[in-house]
Protein backbone atom coordinates (compact mmCIF):
# COMPACT_ATOMS: atom_id res chain seq x y z
CA UNK A 1 0.00 0.00 0.00
CA UNK A 2 1.31 3.89 -0.85
CA UNK A 3 1.57 5.66 2.69
CA UNK A 4 2.25 8.99 2.36
CA UNK A 5 2.73 10.16 5.98
CA UNK A 6 2.38 13.63 7.40
CA UNK A 7 4.72 14.65 10.25
CA UNK A 8 1.81 15.64 12.50
CA UNK A 9 -1.70 15.27 12.61
CA UNK A 10 -2.11 18.66 15.48
CA UNK A 11 -0.16 21.75 15.65
CA UNK A 12 -0.52 24.80 17.55
CA UNK A 13 1.86 27.97 16.87
CA UNK A 14 1.98 31.54 17.92
CA UNK A 15 2.10 34.24 15.27
CA UNK A 16 5.43 35.21 13.37
CA UNK A 17 6.91 31.81 14.05
CA UNK A 18 8.52 29.74 11.05
CA UNK A 19 6.78 26.19 10.96
CA UNK A 20 7.22 23.16 8.83
CA UNK A 21 5.37 20.69 8.00
CA UNK A 22 6.84 17.70 6.90
CA UNK A 23 5.99 15.19 4.24
CA UNK A 24 6.69 11.46 3.21
CA UNK A 25 6.32 9.04 1.04
CA UNK A 26 7.21 5.49 0.29
CA UNK A 27 6.08 4.90 -3.28
CA UNK A 28 9.07 6.84 -4.75
CA UNK A 29 6.65 9.06 -6.67
CA UNK A 30 7.75 12.10 -8.50
CA UNK A 31 4.81 14.51 -8.00
CA UNK A 32 4.23 16.25 -4.42
CA UNK A 33 2.31 18.52 -3.46
CA UNK A 34 0.67 20.50 -0.83
CA UNK A 35 -2.81 21.50 -0.16
CA UNK A 36 -4.86 23.71 2.46
CA UNK A 37 -8.45 22.99 3.03
CA UNK A 38 -10.67 25.64 4.54
CA UNK A 39 -14.52 24.99 4.39
CA UNK A 40 -16.49 26.62 1.40
CA UNK A 41 -13.14 26.75 -0.53
CA UNK A 42 -11.87 23.13 -1.45
CA UNK A 43 -8.46 22.19 -1.61
CA UNK A 44 -6.12 25.24 -2.86
CA UNK A 45 -2.87 24.22 -3.78
CA UNK A 46 0.02 26.10 -2.40
CA UNK A 47 3.02 24.26 -4.37
CA UNK A 48 3.97 20.77 -5.96
CA UNK A 49 7.20 19.02 -6.84
CA UNK A 50 7.61 17.19 -10.13
CA UNK A 51 11.53 16.08 -9.22
CA UNK A 52 13.56 16.88 -6.41
CA UNK A 53 14.96 20.03 -6.24
CA UNK A 54 11.88 20.93 -8.78
CA UNK A 55 9.02 23.28 -7.57
CA UNK A 56 6.21 25.23 -9.18
CA UNK A 57 4.07 27.84 -7.25
CA UNK A 58 0.29 26.53 -6.78
CA UNK A 59 -2.65 29.34 -6.74
CA UNK A 60 -1.92 30.14 -3.47
CA UNK A 61 1.76 30.22 -2.66
CA UNK A 62 2.06 33.90 -0.60
CA UNK A 63 3.46 32.91 2.52
CA UNK A 64 4.60 29.70 2.36
CA UNK A 65 8.06 28.02 0.71
CA UNK A 66 8.97 24.91 0.19
CA UNK A 67 11.76 22.20 0.21
CA UNK A 68 12.56 19.20 -1.80
CA UNK A 69 15.95 17.58 -0.98
CA UNK A 70 15.28 14.16 -1.49
CA UNK A 71 12.22 12.46 -3.16
CA UNK A 72 10.67 10.92 -0.58
CA UNK A 73 10.31 13.97 1.65
CA UNK A 74 8.12 17.12 0.75
CA UNK A 75 8.36 19.86 3.10
CA UNK A 76 5.98 22.66 3.29
CA UNK A 77 7.65 25.92 5.61
CA UNK A 78 5.43 28.59 6.64
CA UNK A 79 8.58 31.83 7.08
CA UNK A 80 6.36 33.67 9.93
CA UNK A 81 2.90 32.24 10.54
CA UNK A 82 -0.21 34.36 10.99
CA UNK A 83 -3.61 33.70 11.81
CA UNK A 84 -4.84 33.51 8.82
CA UNK A 85 -3.08 30.55 7.64
CA UNK A 86 -5.18 28.38 10.14
CA UNK A 87 -5.91 25.55 8.17
CA UNK A 88 -6.12 21.86 7.55
CA UNK A 89 -2.94 20.92 5.49
CA UNK A 90 -2.90 18.03 2.94
CA UNK A 91 -0.02 16.15 1.12
CA UNK A 92 0.18 14.40 -1.75
CA UNK A 93 2.13 12.22 -3.77
CA UNK A 94 1.77 10.15 -7.39
CA UNK A 95 4.10 8.42 -10.04
CA UNK A 96 3.05 11.15 -13.15
CA UNK A 97 0.64 13.12 -14.96
CA UNK A 98 -1.91 10.50 -15.55
CA UNK A 99 -2.00 8.84 -12.22
CA UNK A 100 -4.10 9.37 -9.07
CA UNK A 101 -2.68 11.27 -6.12
CA UNK A 102 -2.86 9.26 -2.69
CA UNK A 103 -3.05 11.81 0.39
CA UNK A 104 -1.37 11.89 3.91
CA UNK A 105 -3.99 11.98 7.06
CA UNK A 106 -3.38 16.40 6.86
CA UNK A 107 -2.06 18.59 9.28
CA UNK A 108 -4.31 20.73 11.46
CA UNK A 109 -2.50 23.80 12.14
CA UNK A 110 -3.74 26.48 14.81
CA UNK A 111 -1.83 30.10 14.67
CA UNK A 112 -2.56 31.65 17.44
CA UNK B 1 -5.13 29.91 -15.25
CA UNK B 2 -6.95 26.05 -15.03
CA UNK B 3 -10.19 26.96 -12.72
CA UNK B 4 -12.28 23.95 -11.50
CA UNK B 5 -16.32 24.17 -10.09
CA UNK B 6 -18.57 21.69 -9.07
CA UNK B 7 -22.04 21.99 -8.38
CA UNK B 8 -24.38 21.80 -6.36
CA UNK B 9 -21.99 22.50 -3.64
CA UNK B 10 -24.33 20.79 -1.17
CA UNK B 11 -26.85 17.86 -1.89
CA UNK B 12 -29.42 16.70 0.68
CA UNK B 13 -30.97 13.16 -0.94
CA UNK B 14 -33.45 10.67 0.18
CA UNK B 15 -32.02 7.13 0.31
CA UNK B 16 -33.07 5.39 -3.26
CA UNK B 17 -32.98 8.51 -5.62
CA UNK B 18 -30.64 9.18 -8.09
CA UNK B 19 -28.68 12.26 -8.48
CA UNK B 20 -26.03 13.31 -10.54
CA UNK B 21 -22.89 16.31 -9.18
CA UNK B 22 -21.13 18.18 -12.11
CA UNK B 23 -17.75 19.16 -12.35
CA UNK B 24 -16.67 22.33 -14.84
CA UNK B 25 -13.03 23.09 -15.56
CA UNK B 26 -11.90 25.75 -17.76
CA UNK B 27 -9.13 24.46 -19.90
CA UNK B 28 -8.39 21.89 -22.02
CA UNK B 29 -7.51 18.68 -20.16
CA UNK B 30 -8.33 15.08 -20.59
CA UNK B 31 -7.12 13.88 -17.32
CA UNK B 32 -9.83 13.94 -14.20
CA UNK B 33 -9.96 12.38 -11.04
CA UNK B 34 -12.92 11.93 -8.10
CA UNK B 35 -12.00 11.61 -4.88
CA UNK B 36 -14.15 10.92 -1.99
CA UNK B 37 -13.44 12.50 1.55
CA UNK B 38 -15.44 11.19 4.95
CA UNK B 39 -15.58 13.80 7.89
CA UNK B 40 -12.55 14.08 9.99
CA UNK B 41 -10.97 11.78 7.17
CA UNK B 42 -8.10 12.37 4.77
CA UNK B 43 -9.11 11.71 0.58
CA UNK B 44 -9.41 8.76 -0.94
CA UNK B 45 -9.46 7.99 -4.73
CA UNK B 46 -12.43 6.91 -6.62
CA UNK B 47 -11.85 7.20 -10.31
CA UNK B 48 -9.45 8.02 -12.82
CA UNK B 49 -10.51 9.61 -15.91
CA UNK B 50 -8.16 9.64 -19.14
CA UNK B 51 -9.84 10.46 -22.55
CA UNK B 52 -12.48 11.81 -23.82
CA UNK B 53 -15.92 9.61 -23.34
CA UNK B 54 -14.41 7.53 -20.48
CA UNK B 55 -17.07 5.88 -18.24
CA UNK B 56 -16.11 4.08 -14.46
CA UNK B 57 -18.49 2.62 -12.38
CA UNK B 58 -18.05 1.05 -9.05
CA UNK B 59 -20.81 0.21 -7.07
CA UNK B 60 -23.17 2.85 -7.00
CA UNK B 61 -21.31 5.53 -8.75
CA UNK B 62 -20.67 6.08 -12.15
CA UNK B 63 -17.95 9.05 -13.15
CA UNK B 64 -17.95 10.01 -17.34
CA UNK B 65 -15.90 12.69 -19.13
CA UNK B 66 -16.68 15.09 -22.03
CA UNK B 67 -13.15 17.09 -22.72
CA UNK B 68 -15.09 18.45 -25.54
CA UNK B 69 -17.50 19.63 -23.06
CA UNK B 70 -15.19 20.18 -20.40
CA UNK B 71 -17.44 18.36 -18.10
CA UNK B 72 -17.22 15.56 -15.79
CA UNK B 73 -20.21 13.80 -13.86
CA UNK B 74 -20.29 11.63 -11.18
CA UNK B 75 -23.72 9.97 -11.14
CA UNK B 76 -25.04 8.48 -7.70
CA UNK B 77 -27.88 5.13 -8.04
CA UNK B 78 -30.24 4.83 -5.69
CA UNK B 79 -28.28 6.60 -2.76
CA UNK B 80 -27.50 4.50 0.50
CA UNK B 81 -26.40 6.06 3.71
CA UNK B 82 -23.27 5.14 3.43
CA UNK B 83 -22.69 7.34 0.38
CA UNK B 84 -23.05 10.54 2.67
CA UNK B 85 -19.69 12.20 2.26
CA UNK B 86 -17.67 14.87 0.52
CA UNK B 87 -16.55 14.70 -3.40
CA UNK B 88 -13.93 16.33 -4.85
CA UNK B 89 -12.98 16.25 -8.32
CA UNK B 90 -9.81 17.27 -9.90
CA UNK B 91 -7.96 17.98 -13.08
CA UNK B 92 -4.69 17.98 -14.53
CA UNK B 93 -3.90 20.80 -16.65
CA UNK B 94 -2.84 19.68 -20.06
CA UNK B 95 1.17 18.75 -20.39
CA UNK B 96 1.64 19.40 -16.67
CA UNK B 97 1.90 17.59 -13.40
CA UNK B 98 -0.17 20.83 -11.63
CA UNK B 99 -3.66 19.06 -9.97
CA UNK B 100 -6.25 21.53 -9.35
CA UNK B 101 -9.01 20.45 -7.46
CA UNK B 102 -12.75 22.10 -7.18
CA UNK B 103 -14.61 22.91 -3.99
CA UNK B 104 -16.01 19.67 -3.26
CA UNK B 105 -19.77 18.79 -3.22
CA UNK B 106 -20.73 17.94 0.39
CA UNK B 107 -23.27 14.97 -0.05
CA UNK B 108 -26.01 13.81 2.93
CA UNK B 109 -28.56 10.98 2.28
CA UNK B 110 -31.22 10.60 4.42
CA UNK B 111 -33.86 7.53 5.16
Amino acid sequence: DVKVTQSSRYLVKRTGEKVFLECVQDMDHENMFWYRQDPGLGLRLIYFSYDVKMKEKGDIPEGYSVSREKKERFSLILESASTNQTSMYLCASRTGMNTEAFFGQGTRLTVV
Amino acid sequence: ELKVEQNPLFLSMQEGKNYTIYCNYSTTSDRLYWYRQDPGKSLESLFVLLSNGAVKQEGRLMASLDTKARLSTLHITAAVHDLSATYFCAVSSYNTDKLIFGTGTRLQVFP
